[in-house]
């Protein structure tokens, strides 16, 4: 079954450092893939999403991710952090089967100021 | 507006009671969701419907049963609470349950004391 693996559940860094929030994936097929982040005690919003066009995305607030096949991967980066970035966020995973979305464990980051 | 909007934000309910948790989007969707966020905040999916069919069930007790009476409803009751039900739960809905995005409701934080 298609699932996302988030690697560390905490990430720390320092307000103006780089963000890199790691997601790795099992699906049998070609899959689509998300990211969506969580402000305490809300929903979860939409930050960016692959449907197999371009395998760089740009999403929302500054943040991109890049799908890579060959490593399974589909990592959140931006290139300096805000403290206003200090959240949940989650990697999902859907198209193995129809309406069947899985959400990784997620990672909470920290910004330092 | 609120594309997906969930009652009650908050339930306290005591051991053995009956609840329901009501949601509904207003976003034309084909596809509802129910995800069940535990205190770790992994999101665990429960039910999809498409149009009112069920097609996912994961393994949750039979004590939760969602009902959709139309495409933009789909309702959640819980009998015989018990305290590990404790948790936030989610609505969401996607346009079609694969390539698109989900979007989330604010979420019920469900307490059984």
């Amino acid at each position: 079954a298609q699932s996302v693996t988030q690697l560390g559940s905490h990430v720390s860094v320092s307000e103006g450092a780089l963000v890199l929030l790691r997601c790795n994936y099992s699906s049998s097929v070609p899959p689509y893939l998300f990211w969506y982040v969580q402000y305490p005690n809300q929903g979860l919003q939409l930050l960016l999403k692959y449907t197999s066009a371009a395998t760089l995305v740009k999403g929302i607030n500054g943040f991109e991710a890049e799908f890579k096949k060959s490593e399974t991967s589909f990592h959140l980066t931006k290139p300096s952090a805000h403290m206003s970035d200090a959240a949940e966020y989650f990697c999902a995973v859907s198209g193995e089967v129809n309406n069947d979305m899985r959400f990784g464990a997620g990672t909470r980051l920290t910004v330092k100021p | 507006d609120t594309a997906v909007s969930q009652t009650p934000k908050y339930l306290v309910t005591q051991m053995g009671n009956d609840k329901s948790i009501k949601c509904e989007q207003n976003l034309g969707h084909d596809t509802m969701y129910w995800y069940k966020q535990d205190s770790k905040k992994f999101l665990k999916i429960m039910f999809s419907y498409n149009n009112k069919e069920l097609i996912i069930n994961e393994t949750v007790p039979n004590r939760f049963s969602p009902k959709s009476p139309d495409k933009a409803h789909l309702n959640l009751h819980i009998n015989s609470l018990e305290l590990g039900d404790s948790a936030v739960y989610f609505c969401a809905s996607s346009q079609d349950g694969m390539r698109t995005e989900a979007f989330f409701g604010q979420g019920t934080r469900l307490t059984v004391v």
